[in-house]
């Protein structure tokens, strides 16, 4: 059973660009959220996806936006990319109807930006 | 969101228990004690969650105080690979989404 996954590792950006992050989430898993992880920092919340729409969003600008797919798997895309972007971007998967609710992160795409 | 505090580091010998502290004062009766950790180049995992008894699993155990203002985590036997940034979360039943502090940065000695 393949876990989250998400593409690509490592990325490279210049200010000003955009770019587009990939997640697919855990088998039978209908909800994927994103979190962003600064160098030393805890990760922190962007938003959440379910039914191919945004259902929570954290303390993040309109730059960052999302997307999910019918089959689930998610896009996160960020414009007008700033040298602060830099960071890991962590995808996690869940179903929160189980009662048993827990979140699965994916390994994350290291971005940087220049 | 309900606030955990956390040592920022926590060293221990291979093969020792180790107790990894977290405190919440402010905790809510509806509030889930959540214990997450992330091993290096990767990303977070899930460990172990409790409401108000002790709760224990193949990875872990969880010792909450009868107060709930206070958890503590026990790797019962640590191992070089328990060595991971350990995070303490306060989470509503259904929420949807984690709040991650700093952390314990835990080091186990060979």
């Amino acid at each position: 059973d393949a876990g989250v996954t998400q593409s690509p590792t490592h990325l490279i950006k210049t200010r000003g660009q955009q770019v587009t992050l990939r997640c697919s989430p855990k088998s039978g898993h209908d909800t994927v959220s994103w979190y962003q992880q600064a160098l030393g920092q805890g990760p922190q919340f962007i938003f959440q996806y379910y039914e191919e729409e945004e259902r929570q969003r954290g303390n993040f600008p309109d730059r960052f936006s999302g997307h999910q797919f019918p089959n689930y798997s998610s896009e996160l895309n960020v414009n007008a990319l700033l040298l602060g972007d830099s960071a890991l971007y962590l995808c996690a998967s869940s179903y929160p109807r189980d009662s048993y609710y827990e979140q699965y992160f994916g390994p994350g795409t290291r971005l940087t930006v220049t | 969101d309900a606030k955990t505090t956390q040592p920022n580091s926590m060293e221990s010998n291979e093969e020792e228990p180790v107790h990894l502290p977290c405190n919440h004062s402010t905790i809510s009766g509806t509030d889930y004690i959540h214990w997450y950790r992330q091993l290096p180049s990767q990303g977070p995992e899930y460990v172990i969650h409790g409401l108000t008894s002790n709760v224990n699993n193949r990875m872990a155990s969880l010792a909450i105080a009868e107060d709930r203002k206070s958890s503590t985590l026990i790797l019962h036997r640590a191992t070089l690979r328990d060595a991971a940034v350990y995070y303490c979360i306060l989470l509503i039943q259904g929420a949807q989404k984690l709040v991650f502090g700093q952390g314990t940065r835990l080091t186990i000695n060979p």
